[in-house]
């Protein structure tokens, strides 16, 4: 069974806290690593895919790193916002088709 | 940018009543689509791969004569969970693939009493 592990499972911080977030995941057979957004009463966002050993993408304060090797990325968040709370996700995508979902970080920014 | 559409939002119905989702992509064609389902605190969980003019792929412990899919337009994939009773309440949704993005509905919360 293919497991992907996201850790911390929630997290509190202040406004403009900087933070980072793991997902780990099988190091065999990799295709993609997904980072996805969810907000409360709407679909997931797509951040970041990830395909390369040592990728790293960037999208305004939200950036991605990629280790294939050993199996994990991260998510950092720098100067956080109260909009940036929401739940991350990040999926394994082995064959280019559906994906396997960690069960995600839940961030809560304080003003 | 893409788009995918899912309806209903909210289903709350009696046990025994059978409940269709509807998955579109608004402005692509998807010849496969995604259904997943979540459970409390649990991750996003792959119910079955739907295929355009063929049938199904489903996970292993997925019950095919329990949550139909019918995928029979490039646009349009529906699940349709049959006789559902109050074990079925869950969080649905679905995905299409756009390129290297999976693009997600907004999902369906289904409450059965």
């Amino acid at each position: 069974i293919l497991n992907v592990e996201q850790s911390p499972q929630s997290l509190h911080v202040q406004e403009g806290d900087s933070t980072n977030f793991t997902c780990s995941f099988p190091s065999s057979n990799f295709y993609a690593l997904h980072w996805y957004r969810w907000e409360t009463a709407k679909s997931p966002e797509a951040l970041f895919v990830m395909t390369l050993n040592g990728d790293e993408k960037k999208k305004g304060r939200i950036s991605a790193t990629l280790n294939t090797k050993e199996g994990y990325s991260y998510l950092y968040i720098k100067g956080s916002q109260p909009e940036d709370s929401a739940t991350y996700l990040c999926a394994f995508d082995q064959a280019g088709t559906a994906l396997i979902f960690g069960k995600g970080t839940t961030l809560s920014v304080s003003s | 940018g893409a788009v995918v559409s899912q309806h209903p939002s909210w289903v709350i119905c009696k046990s025994g009543t059978s409940v269709k989702i509807e998955c579109r992509s608004l402005d692509f064609q998807a010849t496969t689509m995604f259904w997943y389902r979540q459970f409390p605190k649990q991750s996003l969980m792959l119910m079955a791969t739907s295929n355009e003019g063929s049938k199904a792929t489903y996970e292993q412990g997925v019950e095919k004569d329990k949550f139909l899919i019918n995928h029979a337009s490039l646009t349009l994939s529906t699940l349709t969970v049959t006789s559902a009773h109050p074990e079925d309440s869950s969080f649905y949704i679905c995905s299409a693939r756009g390129g290297s993005i999976q693009h997600f509905g907004d999902g369906t919360r289904l409450s059965i009493l």
